[in-house]
């Protein structure tokens, strides 16, 4: 069951132009993560924002959490070729109920 | 750094073979989980693991099964590998029943 689906499915920028990928869910949420993965490799963990946090940055990376739309953003500042990757949202539910991942962004940053 | 292993990155199977995908982890985590992924589908959850010995049903488990032996090894098994089992297979351990950190992926060829 799919829960969290990203948009756009796919963008292509210019680098040091900064990325926004959006993700919605439909239920209420523990925490919402973001996720990278390089063509053809495991994904990589990248930050995580819990359901009482309205934002959150790592690095270049700023997350947005909108409880109320049931919403999140990831922005990704001065991008670089190497960000092109995909990107996806999972949304925790509660303690031992696995992780629900969206189908992803694709990101192309050209230099 | 918490490192999950998956014992091959492409395998090549007859139509009909069993086919046994090793997945170690060495972090002592409790959650283990088996992914596939497919083009314009993204992850979905095969089975999961929360104990050893211990198995759950993901959202599409048909055709396969899995073995907890010990905790730091999640196998699955394809009883009888068919060619719509040619896919992208990801394992995952968890970290407190939050951030997954997945293996590298087992590209599987089922001809």
């Amino acid at each position: 069951s799919q829960q969290g689906e990203e948009d756009p499915q796919a963008l292509s920028i210019q680098e040091g132009e900064n990325a926004t990928m959006n993700c919605s869910y439909k239920t209420s949420i523990n925490n919402l993560q973001w996720y990278r993965q390089n063509s053809g490799r495991g994904l990589v963990h990248l930050i995580l924002i819990r359901s009482n946090e309205r934002e959150k940055h790592s690095g270049r990376l700023r997350v947005t959490l909108d409880t109320s739309k049931k919403s999140s953003s990831l922005l990704i500042t001065a991008s670089r070729a190497a960000d092109t990757a995909s990107y996806f949202c999972a949304t925790g539910v509660s303690g031992n109920t696995p992780l629900v991942f969206g189908k992803g962004t694709r990101l192309s940053v050209i230099a | 750094d918490v490192k999950v292993t998956q014992s091959s990155r492409y395998l090549v199977k007859r139509t009909g073979e069993k086919v046994f995908l090793e997945c170690v982890q060495d972090m002592d985590h409790e959650n283990m989980f088996w992914y596939r992924q497919d083009p314009g589908l993204g992850l979905r959850l095969i089975y999961f693991s929360y104990d050893v010995k211990m198995k759950e049903k993901g959202d599409i488990p048909e055709g396969y099964s899995v073995s907890r032996e010990k905790k730091e090894r999640f196998s699955l098994i394809l009883e009888s590998a068919s060619t719509n089992q040619t896919s992208m297979y990801l394992c995952a351990s968890q970290e407190s029943n939050e951030k997954l950190f997945f293996g590298s992926g087992t590209q599987l060829s089922v001809l």
